[in-house]
């Protein structure tokens, strides 16, 4: 089973659409959690952190369900800049003091005019 | 902005040789990262340095591999006798904490022929 397994879609909506993301994660012990956007051959960004009580940041939204090891991003009103592949990113506890992070997929996101 | 910088931004080597790329953290980062991504696949982890030392490495990082902060500035990843399957993009990242945002470079895009 994938360490983080994404829907690679892609997604095509129209501009002012709202999209939502779904992620699931095996390892129970997954300590943080993330959403990163990722252009096309460019470098991953973070996007925003994912907490348990859930997080919103303007248009996007990100839940997280520890119980059910699952992760959502919803975004409302998309934008033609929001087409980019979304990336569902978690770390998991480790011996060493760095941030290992282990990374999905991602899933492919286009907005049409 | 501070940001990672990673030189050169492609590379194309024949099978067989050594590469190294480099990388330039954010001044104030202590934590230094590598991750690669193969073309249409996801990024992995590849290495993490504090202190002078490797933190983690994943399976990926084999004998063939190495790292090294050679002055105070530069971080680099030197492959030895590279294969095809080396071919891809590898990305630098830094944090300020072992529990803090990474930052990436824009990468190296690596071609090995």
């Amino acid at each position: 089973r994938k360490e983080v397994e994404q829907d690679p879609g892609p997604f095509n909506v129209p501009e002012g659409a709202t999209v939502a993301f779904n992620c699931t994660y095996s390892n129970s012990a997954s300590q943080s959690f993330f959403w990163y956007r990722q252009d096309c051959r460019k470098e991953p960004k973070l996007l925003m952190s994912v907490y348990s009580s859930g997080n919103e940041d303007g248009r996007f939204t990100a839940q997280l369900n520890r119980a059910s090891q699952y992760i959502s991003l919803l975004i409302r009103d998309s934008k033609l800049s929001d087409s980019a592949t979304y990336l569902c990113v978690v770390t998991l506890l480790s011996s060493g003091s760095a941030r290992q992070l282990t990374f999905g997929s991602g899933t492919q996101l286009t907005v049409l005019p | 902005e501070p940001e990672v910088t990673q030189t050169p931004s492609h590379q194309v080597t024949q099978m067989g040789q050594e590469v190294i790329l480099r990388c330039v953290p954010i001044s104030n980062h202590l934590y230094f990262y590598w991750y690669r991504q193969i073309l249409g696949q996801k990024v992995e982890f590849l290495v993490s340095f504090y202190n002078n030392e490797i933190s983690e490495k994943s399976e990926i990082f084999d004998d063939q591999f190495s790292v090294e902060r050679p002055d105070g500035s530069n971080f680099t990843l030197k492959i030895r006798s590279t294969k095809l399957e080396d071919s891809a993009m590898y990305f630098c990242a830094s944090s300020a904490l072992g529990n803090t945002e990474a930052f990436f470079g824009q990468g190296t895009r690596l071609t090995v022929v």
